[in-house]
């Protein structure tokens, strides 16, 4: 296991088009996480999973947004009819429960373009 | 709200110079407070916890809670050292434990 990977790397639509993105976390870790980071920020929290249920979503993610993690093992982000603000880098990070269980580890990123 | 700064988006200094990378955050209790880094074409990585009082790669961390900061420092940089750094926080409280970063700060360190 060489650590979380995600799929596509980069990934350029055009706005209003269905866009999804995979992430295959580190096999033991039963937490996921997606982030989005825009240019010159930090990464910013969408959402959890913690095993296949999905426990908290930020206000970040808008209806047009819904992730998956079905069995508990691959999670998959979808951005329905994407608007040029989507532009960004979305990031996976799994963890897992333990002392130190929230170091999450991440994977390499998806950077979307919407033109 | 509960809010990370990195006050500083770019610093520079000279090999063999002593580094600070500022970080305050805004928060009533107690957080987990963490530093992450991302070489350049690498994902973001854990550089160290606080909780664990390490010294990772020389670079150490101290919690300050009157003053509500975790500034990182090493008292010698090196050119490897250059990289995008973020400071990060998680609340105990929440079941997620999700991360809140700051905006970064980008050190470049010249031979």
């Amino acid at each position: 296991d060489t650590g979380v990977s995600q799929d596509p790397r980069h990934k350029i639509t055009k706005r209003g088009q269905n866009v999804t993105f995979r992430c295959d976390p580190i096999s033991e870790h039963n937490r996921l996480y997606w982030y989005r980071q825009t240019l010159g920020q930090g990464p910013e929290f969408l959402t959890y999973f913690q095993n296949e249920a999905q426990l908290e979503k930020s206000r970040l993610l808008s209806d047009r947004f819904s992730a998956e993690r079905p069995k508990g093992s691959f999670s998959t982000l979808e951005i329905q009819r994407t608007e040029q603000g989507d532009s960004a880098m979305y990031l996976c990070a799994s963890s897992k429960t333990g002392r130190f269980g929230y170091e999450q580890y991440f994977g390499p990123g998806t950077r979307l373009t919407v033109t | 709200a509960q809010r990370v700064t990195q006050p500083e988006k770019l610093l520079s200094v000279f090999k063999g110079a002593p580094v600070e990378l500022k970080c305050n955050y805004s928060y009533s209790g107690s957080p987990e407070l963490f530093w992450y880094v991302q070489y350049s074409r690498q994902r973001l990585q854990l550089l160290l916890r606080h909780i664990s009082r390490e010294s990772i790669k020389g670079f150490t961390a101290d919690l300050n809670k009157g003053e509500t900061s975790f500034h990182l420092k090493k008292p010698f940089a090196q050119e490897e050292d250059s990289a995008m750094y973020y400071c990060a926080l998680v609340f105990p409280s929440g079941s997620a434990r999700q991360l809140t970063f700051g905006s970064g700060t980008q050190l470049t360190v010249l031979p």
